[in-house]
């Protein structure tokens, strides 16, 4: 069973600071990751997507990627409370099929 | 219209009743997805359409059955449902690609409540 697992949080972090959202997966053999935003009751937004071991920056988003510890994670700098949502986790295992993360909630206080 | 649209956003459907939901992706992509998402639970991958040929049904019930007329239109058909097949249904669609790099782009969404 292909599986990624998630802290569903709430994870409560002051405005300014650095949130960090982790994710493992279960299958050695995925070759594609990626980081969904979901605000309620929308659909999911890509943020990032990595694809080798190391660091991938965007903006304020860092995407972390270490496959040997079958570990992904994102950092957000400079926290916003627009940054508030669901944070999803998906891990592309072979093909185009997609298995999420149940999603970790990050609130962001003001 | 940009992107991947969906409609309708909203309905409400007894058990008896048939209706249908639609996706139309603007970004030229070759593989469409149904995905169903119920509270505090993941995404769940329920078809995969590739070229518009079914390459995944998730052990999905009957009474959901999807088309896919052209690479850019995808429906779901809503037959005979249960109260707990009320979810929000998302449409994605990406371009496949050997090296496992596709990515995938959502649409709104439609809420489901089944009566």
């Amino acid at each position: 069973q292909k599986e990624v697992e998630q802290n569903s949080g709430p994870l409560s972090v002051p405005e300014g600071a650095i949130a960090s959202l982790n994710c493992t997966y279960s299958d050695r053999g995925s070759q594609s990751f990626f980081w969904y935003r979901q605000y309620s009751g929308k659909s999911p937004e890509l943020i990032m997507s990595i694809y080798s071991n190391g660091d991938k920056e965007d903006g304020r988003f860092t995407a972390q990627l270490n496959k040997a510890s079958q570990y992904v994670s994102l950092l957000i700098r400079d926290s916003q409370p627009s940054d508030s949502a669901t944070y999803l986790c998906a891990v592309n295992a072979y093909g185009n099929k997609l298995v999420f993360g149940a999603g970790t909630i990050l609130r962001v206080k003001s | 219209e940009t992107g991947v649209t969906q409609t309708p956003r909203h309905l409400v459907m007894g058990m008896t009743n048939k209706k249908s939901l639609k996706c139309e992706q603007h970004l030229g992509h070759n593989a469409m997805y149904w995905y169903k998402q119920s509270a505090k639970k993941p995404l769940e991958l329920m078809f995969v359409y590739n070229f518009k040929e079914q390459t995944e049904n998730n052990s999905v019930p009957s009474r959901f059955s999807p088309e896919c007329p052209n690479s850019s239109h995808l429906f779901l058909h809503l037959h005979t449902l249960q109260p707990e097949d009320s979810a929000l249904y998302l449409c994605a669609s990406s371009q496949e690609r050997s090296d496992g790099t596709d990515t995938q782009y959502f649409g709104p969404g439609t809420r489901l409540t089944v009566l």
